[in-house]
C-alpha cells in the first residue's frame, strides 16, 4: 500500500526536550510538508521542502527544524524553543511541486507537552 | 498572498437534509480550489478540486462544489446527509507565485449530522 506514515500517533513531552516526529512516504512524492493544527484555526505550514537536501521556512517556524536527506523522509523536531507546541502536527507529500497538484495526508502526531 | 475564509466554523444539519459550507478566497487572475475533510484523530483526504473547465464539480461521497469567479466562492455541498459525514471541512486555495506553489487553507468548517 503507498501512502504516509506518521510516528508516533501521541508523543508527550516534558518542558524543556526536544522531539522529533517521524514522516514517511512511499509515493515517491518530490514535495513534503508539516503543518499544526490547533483547533479553530485550520492548517499553519511550519516548513516544506521541494527536493532533496532543500527546505523552506514556512509561516511559523520559529522553534521547529527539519531535515530532507530522503526523498523518502522529512523530520520535524519540535525544540525547546516553540513556547505552546501542544498541537495536532500534519505531514502531506505532493508528487511534484505545482498549483494543481493534491496533497497527500498522514495520520497525524498529537503532541501534549507536559 | 491568498486568503481563504470558511465563512462557518460549524454547521449543524439533520440527516438527510441538504448542507452548503461556504468558501470564498481573495481574488486572482489563475486560481486553483480543492475541498479537503478529515475525520476526528486523522489526517485529510481530498474530496474535490477544480483546476479549470466546468465550474460544477463533482467529488467523493456524494459531494460537489460551484466555482463562482465573479462572486470568488466555491461553495461545497451535498443534497442529503448522512452521520458518516460529520467531520471537519477545509476549502483550500492555491496560485503561481513566481514558479512556486503554497497552498493556503481555510480554518475549517465542522459539519455536525444529528439523526
Amino acid at each position: 500500500d503507498g501512502g504516509i506514515t506518521q510516528s508516533p500517533k501521541y508523543l508527550f513531552r516534558k518542558e524543556g526536550q526536544n522531539v522529533t516526529l517521524s514522516c514517511e512516504q512511499n509515493l515517491n512524492h518530490d514535495a513534503m510538508y508539516w503543518y499544526r493544527q490547533d483547533p479553530g484555526q485550520g492548517l499553519r505550514l511550519i516548513y516544506y521542502s521541494q527536493i532533496v537536501n532543500d527546505f523552506q521556512k514556512g509561516d511559523i517556524a520559529e522553534g521547529y527544524s527539519v531535515s530532507r536527506e530522503k526523498k523518502e523522509s522529512f523530520p520535524l523536531t519540535v525544540t525547546s524553543a516553540q513556547k505552546n507546541p501542544t498541537a495536532f502536527y500534519l505531514c502531506a507529500s505532493e508528487a511534484g511541486f505545482s498549483s494543481t497538484d493534491t496533497q497527500y495526508f498522514g495520520p497525524g502526531t498529537r503532541l501534549t507537552v507536559l | 498572498a491568498q486568503s481563504v475564509t470558511q465563512l462557518d466554523s460549524q454547521v449543524p444539519v439533520f440527516e438527510e437534509a441538504p448542507v452548503e459550507l461556504r468558501c470564498n478566497y481573495s481574488s486572482s487572475v489563475s486560481v486553483y480550489l480543492f475541498w479537503y475533510v478529515q475525520y476526528p484523530n486523522q489526517g485529510l483526504q481530498l474530496l474535490l478540486k477544480y483546476l479549470s473547465g466546468s465550474t460544477l464539480v463533482k467529488g467523493i461521497n456524494g459531494f460537489e462544489a460551484e466555482f463562482n469567479k465573479s462572486q470568488t466562492s466555491f461553495h461545497l455541498r451535498k443534497p442529503s446527509v448522512h452521520i458518516s459525514d460529520t467531520a471537519e471541512y477545509f476549502c483550500a486555495v492555491s496560485d503561481q507565485l513566481g514558479g512556486s506553489y503554497i497552498p493556503t487553507f481555510g480554518r475549517g468548517t465542522s459539519l455536525i449530522v444529528h439523526p
